[in-house]
């Protein structure tokens, strides 16, 4: 079965600083992989997805995530934190099956500091 | 940008009550999805909708949970007698298909409280 585990419930880095949120996938089969951004008091916004055409994906925002199968990990980066950062990241599989139903992780609270 | 809309943004209903929470998906996706969200612990998915009938449900959704497209337009899950662990954020998403990289659109939740 899918699953998804991101490492941290918290991350704090300043602004201008590199951001790194990590994310490790179970799969049986070739994974698709998302990431999801939650503003407060809104729904989750998709910031990228990986489809298997590339191994390293762009996203908006300045986001980017390298799928890396040999580490079953697809951890989310940006060179420089901005303050709008400041949000709820999600990671999230597709399941098995034919429904497409998405299987996420914990998620992760970026903070960003002045 | 088309949107996943749902109301409404916030429901208080007393224990033992029905509710009925809407979503109007993005107008050419067939794919319809319920997640909830209890607070501090991560997103879940409940149920997929597709051509009329769920497609997949979790453990989750039981008896006391259904779905329907009365319309066109409209997707709702009802809860028949609200528990107080059934508060939560819900989320509908919607999909033009369900294929592997096909993302699912999120509406911005309906919170759910029940007294």
């Amino acid at each position: 079965a899918q699953s998804v585990t991101q490492l941290g419930s918290h991350v704090s880095v300043s602004e201008g600083a590199l951001v790194l949120l990590r994310c490790n996938y179970s799969s049986s089969v070739p994974p698709y992989l998302f990431w999801y951004v939650q503003y407060p008091n809104q729904g989750l916004q998709l910031l990228l997805k990986y489809t298997s055409a590339a191994t390293l994906v762009k996203g908006i925002n300045g986001f980017e995530a390298e799928f890396k199968k040999s580490e079953t990990s697809f951890h989310l980066t940006k060179p420089s934190a901005h303050m709008s950062d400041a949000a709820e990241y999600f990671c999230a599989v597709r399941g098995s099956g034919n429904t497409g139903k998405l299987i996420f992780g914990q998620g992760t609270t970026l903070q960003v500091k002045p | 940008e088309p949107e996943v809309t749902q109301t409404p943004s916030h429901q208080v209903t007393q224990m033992g009550q029905e509710v009925i929470l809407r979503c109007v998906p993005i107008s050419n996706h067939l794919y319809f999805y319920w997640y909830r969200q209890i607070l501090g612990q991560k997103v879940e998915f409940l149920v997929s909708f597709y051509n009329n009938e769920i497609s997949e449900k979790s453990e989750i959704f039981d008896d006391q949970f259904s779905v329907e497209r009365p319309d066109g337009s409209n997707f709702t899950l009802k809860i028949r007698s609200t528990k107080l662990e059934d508060s939560a954020m819900y989320f509908c998403a919607s999909s033009l298909g369900q294929g592997g990289n096909q993302p699912q659109h999120f509406g911005d939740g309906t919170r759910l409280s029940i007294l």
